[in-house]
């Protein structure tokens, strides 16, 4: 079935330092990619997507481009700031599917 | 106001007790899920539903009922409560296999 497997954190970095969580996803079919962002004491809130291979989401900074050669979906942004610190989900949908494969979520805390 | 509702935020009950958390939608989505949010396990399927009458067991559906008593309203009971059962929980609404839209999650501590 489809899964999806994400980087341990956490991951504790200082403000302006560049961020990357890798992401790497099984699938059947042609599955949408996704990021979602929970930060403390919210719910979960969609990042970005990309929906097809050499797709690039972007938001608030943040990308992601869909690799489907090498199945990965990894997240970077190039400048981090306090305001990050969150815990973030890479998730997959399957376009036949109904629901979201979730990885196991990174914690990341920047540091002034 | 948000647009996906839960209450409560927070419960703490006893084995054995029987509970229910709710969930409200103001999207207008036919579709509701539920999930729980356990350390390291991301998150998991409860329930999913896709209308009034269409109602489906998740991964993990053991221990735990659902009733969806309108379009925009999704109720999880736990029938009787055990310590494992502690955890996040959300539920969440999308219009179809796409974006999903949480709540802010009940947590609940079973004792």
């Amino acid at each position: 079935g489809d899964s999806v497997t994400q980087m341990e954190g956490p991951v504790t970095l200082s403000e302006e330092a560049f961020l990357t969580i890798n992401c790497t996803y099984t699938a059947t079919g042609y599955p949408s990619l996704f990021w979602y962002v929970q930060y403390p004491g919210e719910g979960l809130q969609l990042l970005l997507k990309a929906t097809k291979a050499d797709d690039k989401g972007s938001n608030k900074g943040f990308e992601a481009t869909y690799r489907k050669e090498t199945t990965s979906f990894h997240l970077e942004k190039g400048s981090v700031q306090v305001s990050d610190s969150a815990v973030y989900f890479c998730a997959l949908s399957d376009w036949n599917d109904y629901k979201l494969s979730f990885g196991a979520g990174t914690t990341v805390t920047v540091r002034a | 106001d948000a647009d996906v509702t839960q209450t409560p935020r927070n419960r703490i009950t006893k084995t054995g007790k029987r509970i229910m958390l709710e969930c409200s939608q103001t999207k207008g989505h036919d579709r509701m899920y539920w999930y729980r949010q356990d350390p390291g396990l991301g998150l998991r399927l409860i329930y999913y539903s896709f209308d009034v009458k269409d109602i489906n067991k998740g991964e993990i559906s053991d221990g735990y009922s659902v009733s969806r008593q309108a379009q925009a309203k999704f109720s999880l009971s736990l029938e009787s409560a055990i310590p494992n059962q502690t955890a996040l929980y959300f539920c969440a609404t999308s219009l179809d296999n796409d974006i999903q839209y949480f709540g802010a999650g009940t947590r609940l501590s079973v004792l």
